[in-house]
C-alpha cells in the first residue's frame, strides 16, 4: 500500500495569513503517460462529509474557492490556503489514487491563532 | 445535481453482517466509480471498494477487507449496496457512498451514517 504521511498534524495560522500543509507519498504517485499526479485533497468540517478541493495534485473542484491551491509532483505536495478565512476551520487530508488500495493521510487540523 | 443518501441498520450484532445501501438521485448509476469509504469515530479515512457500472458492475475491494466485503449494485433502483461479513468493535465507523470525479478522487458524498457493532 502507498503510505500518505502529512505534516504538521495540527496548524493554527492567523485570520488572512497563509496556511501550507504538506503530504508526502512513500512512492511515487506521478503517471508519465498521461503527465497526471493522482492525488487529491478534501476538506472536512465536524459532523460532515469530505469535500473534495484539488484532484490531479493541482485542479481545482468546481466552486472551491481560488486561496486553496494544490502543488508538488512525485512523492511531495502541498495544499496552500493563501489567506486563512474563519470558514477554513477544518480537518485536511490527502489522498493517492494512483493505485489499489486507495489511500489517505492521517488528517491535519487547522484552526485560527 | 447528484446526491447520494445511505440506508441500513446503525447497530449490528458483532459476528453478524453489516448491510448498507447508497440510493443515487439526481444522475445516472450506469457509469462512473461508486465507493463505500469509514471513518471510524474521530479517525481518518478509509477506502472500502468499488463497484464499476459499466456492463459487467467490476468491483476492487480494500486488500485488508476483501475476504469479508461485497459492494453490488442495482441500477433499476439506482442503489448499490455494501455488505461487510463478521464485523467487530474495529468496523465501527461512519460509512460513506461516495462517486468519484475521477478514478479515486471522490466528488460526491453521502452525510454519512454510523454503524456501532456492539457485542
Amino acid at each position: 500500500d502507498i503510505v500518505m504521511t502529512q505534516s504538521p498534524d495540527s496548524l493554527a495560522v492567523s485570520l488572512g495569513e497563509r496556511a501550507a500543509i504538506n503530504c508526502k507519498s512513500s512512492q511515487s504517485v506521478f503517471y508519465s503517460s498521461n503527465n497526471n499526479n493522482y492525488v487529491a485533497w478534501y476538506q472536512q468540517k465536524p459532523g460532515q462529509p469530505p469535500k473534495l478541493l484539488i484532484y490531479w495534485a493541482s485542479t481545482r473542484e468546481s466552486g472551491v474557492p481560488d486561496r486553496f491551491s494544490g502543488s508538488g509532483s512525485g512523492t511531495d505536495f502541498t495544499l496552500t490556503i493563501s489567506s486563512l478565512q474563519a470558514e477554513d476551520v477544518a480537518v485536511y487530508y490527502c489522498q493517492q489514487y494512483y493505485s489499489s488500495p486507495w489511500t489517505f493521510g492521517q488528517g491535519t487540523k487547522v484552526e485560527i491563532k | 445535481q447528484v446526491q447520494l443518501h445511505e440506508s441500513g441498520p446503525g447497530l449490528v450484532k458483532s459476528s453478524e453482517t453489516l448491510s448498507l445501501t447508497c440510493t443515487v438521485s439526481g444522475g445516472s448509476i450506469s457509469t462512473y466509480y461508486w465507493s463505500w469509504i469509514r471513518q471510524p469515530p474521530g479517525r481518518g479515512l478509509e477506502w472500502i471498494g468499488y463497484i464499476y457500472n459499466s456492463g459487467r458492475g467490476s468491483t476492487n475491494y480494500n486488500p485488508s477487507l476483501t475476504s469479508r466485503v461485497a459492494i453490488s449494485v442495482d441500477t433499476s433502483k439506482s442503489q448499490f449496496s455494501l455488505k461487510l461479513s463478521s464485523v467487530t468493535a474495529a468496523d465501527t465507523a461512519v460509512y460513506y457512498c461516495v462517486r468519484g470525479i475521477v478514478v479515486g478522487a471522490f466528488q460526491y458524498w453521502g452525510q454519512g451514517t454510523l454503524v456501532i457493532v456492539s457485542s
